[in-house]
Parts: structure tokens; C-alpha cells; sequence
């Protein structure tokens, strides 16, 4: 089977950072996408890791150990506008969501 | 960049009402495009993979014959909803990610997701 697991909600602060983990245990890898989600609108793309590392993007950064079956997306100086859900996706012959993170962010 | 239009945005139907949404990709062909729903508060769930020119690939416990995949050309793919149901009412979203080249599509390549059906079946 598939599964992809994040947790379901976290609060932060405007300013913090904050660390959004992903677990995986699917039958193939051929990389890992992290995409946001405004409610109501279609996911945003933000980051592929297909290598073990860190991938920076600006505020964003992304980290994959495939050995370990695990990502985190980390969002640094967290605005008011991040307020979204970030869901972790992994690719194999398709792409399958993991569970989605609600993050809350908070002046 | 590329990019992936869906429509209808926004149906509202009565209950044993079919409804199609299309899905095209506007400047990129996609051989394979992706079908997922989406119920509040949870994450995407992959419905089914349309390929251009054979028949779609449906999820387990997905009914093909509920849920008509038609992907008629490289840029188009259509979800039909026969008799739709209030249970069926959900927000549906098409993805595609641009083909390689050689008619095989890239799993490295980001997809590119449409704005998202939102259907209500009273």
C-alpha cells in the first residue's frame, strides 16, 4: 500500500519558523514535491527533492533522506499569507498526496 | 509558463444529473492527466490516471462506470459524473505534467494542476 503521513494541524507566529515533517512508505520513489493549498483554490508548487539534501528557495526549504522514508518542508520567517495547507506528494508511476498539513499562523 | 484550465469552476445540479468537467492543457501536450477529489479539510485523492488514446487507469474502489474519463486528444481530458448523487459533491481538480517529448510524460517534471470543479448535487 501507500502511505504518506504529515500531521494535520500546526500554529505558528508570524516571523517563527516552522518545520512541516512528511513520512512515506510507497511501493517505488521516483521523488517527493511539496505543493501549498489556499482553501478552496488548486495546490501551487513549491519544491521537488529527488536527492538526499536540503533544497533552498527563498523562505522555503525542502530536505529528503530516502534511506529514512522522510521530508520535511521548513518555511522561515513565516508571514500572515502562509496560512495554508502544504501537502507532501510522492511520485512514482503517479503522484499520491500524503494527508495535508493545516498551518495556522498567528500575528 | 505552462499551464492547466479547467471548467466548469462552480456546478450545481440535481440529484441523477450527469456532469462533465473538462480539462486542457493550454500550451503543453500531456499524454497522461490525473483526476483527483478533494473532500473538505482532507488531502488530494487520486481518482485516476487518463491516458490520450486508451483507456483510463482507476484507483481502487473508484467506479469507472460512475466516473467517465474521456482523454480524446493530447490536450483534453474529460471526467464525465453520471447520476450524480449528493455523496458525490466534492471538489474535483484535473492535473498534467508537460510529455517528455516521446509521448511519455516525466515523473521529475512538477504537474500543473487546474483551478478545481466544485460540484454540489442537491
Amino acid at each position: 500500500g501507500q502511505n504518506i503521513d504529515q500531521p494535520t494541524e500546526m500554529t505558528a507566529t508570524e516571523g517563527a519558523i516552522v518545520q512541516i515533517n512528511c513520512t512515506y512508505q510507497t511501493s517505488g520513489f521516483n521523488g517527493l514535491f511539496w505543493y501549498q493549498q489556499h482553501a478552496g483554490e488548486a495546490p501551487t508548487f513549491l519544491s521537488y527533492n529527488v536527492l538526499d539534501g536540503l533544497e533552498e528557495k527563498g523562505r522555503f526549504s525542502s530536505f529528503l533522506s530516502r534511506s529514512k522514508g522522510y521530508s520535511y518542508l521548513l518555511l522561515k520567517e513565516l508571514q500572515m499569507k502562509d496560512s495554508a495547507s502544504y501537502l507532501c506528494a510522492v511520485t512514482t508511476d503517479k503522484l499520491i498526496f500524503g494527508t495535508g498539513t493545516r498551518l495556522q499562523v498567528f500575528p | 509558463g505552462a499551464v492547466v484550465s479547467q471548467h466548469p469552476s462552480w456546478v450545481i445540479c440535481k440529484s441523477g444529473t450527469s456532469v462533465k468537467i473538462e480539462c486542457r492543457s493550454l500550451d503543453f501536450q500531456a499524454t497522461t492527466m490525473f483526476w483527483y477529489r478533494q473532500f473538505p479539510k482532507q488531502s488530494l485523492m487520486l481518482m485516476a490516471t487518463s491516458n490520450e488514446g486508451s483507456k483510463a487507469t482507476y484507483e481502487q474502489g473508484v467506479e469507472k462506470d460512475k466516473f467517465l474519463i474521456n482523454h480524446a486528444s493530447l490536450t483534453l481530458s474529460t471526467l464525465t459524473v453520471t447520476s450524480a448523487h449528493p455523496e458525490d459533491s466534492s471538489f474535483y481538480i484535473c492535473s498534467a505534467r508537460r510529455d517528455r517529448g516521446t509521448g511519455v510524460w516525466d515523473s521529475n517534471q512538477p504537474q500543473h494542476f487546474g483551478d478545481g470543479t466544485r460540484l454540489s448535487i442537491l
